[in-house]
């Protein structure tokens, strides 16, 4: 069974330091890997997508890895805010013709001034 | 501005009853979704439709049915509300293939009482 495991999961750091998130997959085919944020009561909104070709990608203070020979990835965040603080969900794609997706459980990121 | 809107974010209805669950895209996408979000859960996939009166089952169908009668409107329906479908519940849209993003809408939170 594909499954996407993210640890840790939940992390409170200070205002201002930065922190990594990880998640492990076993999804085959891979297609992609997506990286969401998702505010307390809100949807999840798209930080990072990947391909199998790619292996670090950046949005702002968010910059995500793959390593699709060990189906790992981490989520790093530099110099946290507290507006950082939420969910942090991996979902890793499957093609069959039509995309499957695979989420994980999330982090839950606190920060605190 | 990309928009998926859920008609309620917040629903209390009771046991027995017949729930409906509106959801609306305005990116002209093929691909719409229902999850439902528990605690250590993650999301679940409840169905998915890659097309106008298409509809396919995700990984937990039961007690649920759906329908694509436009492209931009995907409906969930709990033909008879039961306290275990207390939840919050996501729609999503896609486009029909590749890399692309997955909007979510923000977020219905059902509880049956």
């Amino acid at each position: 069974k594909n499954q996407v495991e993210q640890s840790p999961q939940s992390l409170i750091i200070l205002e201002g330091k930065n922190c990594t998130l990880q998640c492990n997959y076993t999804v085959s085919p891979f297609s992609n890997l997506r990286w969401y944020k998702q505010d307390t009561g809100r949807g999840p909104v798209s930080l990072t997508i990947m391909t199998f070709s790619e292996n670090t990608k950046s949005n702002g203070r968010y910059t995500a890895t793959l390593d699709a020979d060990t189906k790992q990835s981490s989520l790093h965040i530099t110099a946290s805010q507290l507006s950082d603080s939420a969910s942090y969900i991996c979902v890793v794609s499957e093609y069959f013709g039509n995309e499957k997706l695979t989420f994980g459980t999330g982090t839950r990121l606190t920060i605190i001034p | 501005d990309v928009k998926v809107t859920q008609s309620s974010r917040y629903l209390v209805k009771r046991t027995g009853e017949k729930v409906f669950l509106e959801c609306v895209q305005d990116m002209d996408h093929e691909n719409m979704f229902w999850y439902r979000q528990d605690p250590g859960l993650g999301l679940r996939l409840i169905y998915f439709s890659y097309d106008v009166k298409m509809k396919e089952k995700g990984d937990i169908p039961e007690g649920y049915s759906v329908s694509r009668e436009k492209k931009e409107r995907f409906s969930l329906i709990l033909e008879s509300a039961s306290t275990n479908q207390t939840s919050m519940y996501l729609c999503a849209s896609s486009e029909v293939r590749g890399e692309t993003e997955a909007f979510f809408g923000q977020g219905t939170r059902l509880t049956v009482v």
